[in-house]
């Protein structure tokens, strides 16, 4: 199975604040990658797949790059609405896998 | 409006059984794979398992955690997706999601994932 590891596990960042989470693949998987994100209580949303293709309604404001084990999800002028925990997907082969999750807290 | 409204979770004991399911609406069910994802309490969100559309013979995929035990089913006349659940053990203690799975079209596979349910509570405890 292919293991999805993201760091860090935590940030704090401030509002305005530009964050960068990391997703490493435990083998190559092309562009196979996704972004969730996930506010307590709620279910995930879908922000990117496909490495860095944007989901319908997400603002540009996320972007994602990286192809073969090494991705990233950047967040350009954090908002309050944007705290919550990001997670990675790979959808390229059987099973599926999320990365551990990425808690973006407020400084 | 895509709509899943997913039901059924409850309170099992070890070794039982429970079926759970999940009703879509506002667009071609029978068009879309569909998957369900489940979050323990606190942990983070595990694939659970998947059923392709009609084209594809109902084919399913299935995380080893629950390979043997769980089955995905689906009734494109009723747009509802449906998870059994047997010899449940404690640590299937999760939210479980059904999601929007992606589906095939002629220019290539369209990622899903686009689209959740509020979840429903399956609890594994004596």
């Amino acid at each position: 199975d292919i293991q999805m590891t993201q760091s860090p596990s935590s940030l704090s960042a401030s509002v305005g604040d530009r964050v960068t989470i990391t997703c490493r693949a435990s083998q190559d998987i092309n562009n196979f990658l996704a972004w969730f994100q996930q506010k307590p209580g709620k279910a995930p949303k879908s922000l990117i797949y496909a490495a860095s293709t944007l989901q319908s309604g997400v603002p540009s404001k996320f972007s994602g790059s990286g192809s073969g084990t090494d991705f990233t999800l950047t967040i350009t002028n954090l908002q309050p609405e944007d705290f919550a925990t990001y997670y990675c997907q790979h959808f390229g082969s059987y099973p599926l896998t999320f990365g551990g999750g990425t808690k973006v807290e407020i400084k | 409006e895509v709509r899943l409204v997913e039901s059924g979770g409850d309170l099992v004991q070890p070794g039982g059984s429970l079926r759970v399911s999940c009703v879509a609406s506002g667009f071609t069910f029978s068009d879309h794979y569909m998957d369900w994802v489940r979050q323990a309490p606190g942990k983070g969100l595990e694939w659970v398992g998947r059923v392709r559309d009609k084209a594809n013979n109902y084919t399913t995929e299935y995380a080893a955690s629950v390979k043997g035990r769980f089955t995905i089913s689906r009734d494109d006349l009723k747009n509802s997706l449906f998870l059994q659940l047997n010899s449940l053990k404690t640590e299937d203690t999760a939210v479980y999601y059904c999601t929007r799975g992606g589906r095939q079209t002629r220019s290539g596979y369209i990622y899903g994932f686009d689209s959740w349910g509020q979840g429903t509570l399956v609890t594994v405890s004596s």
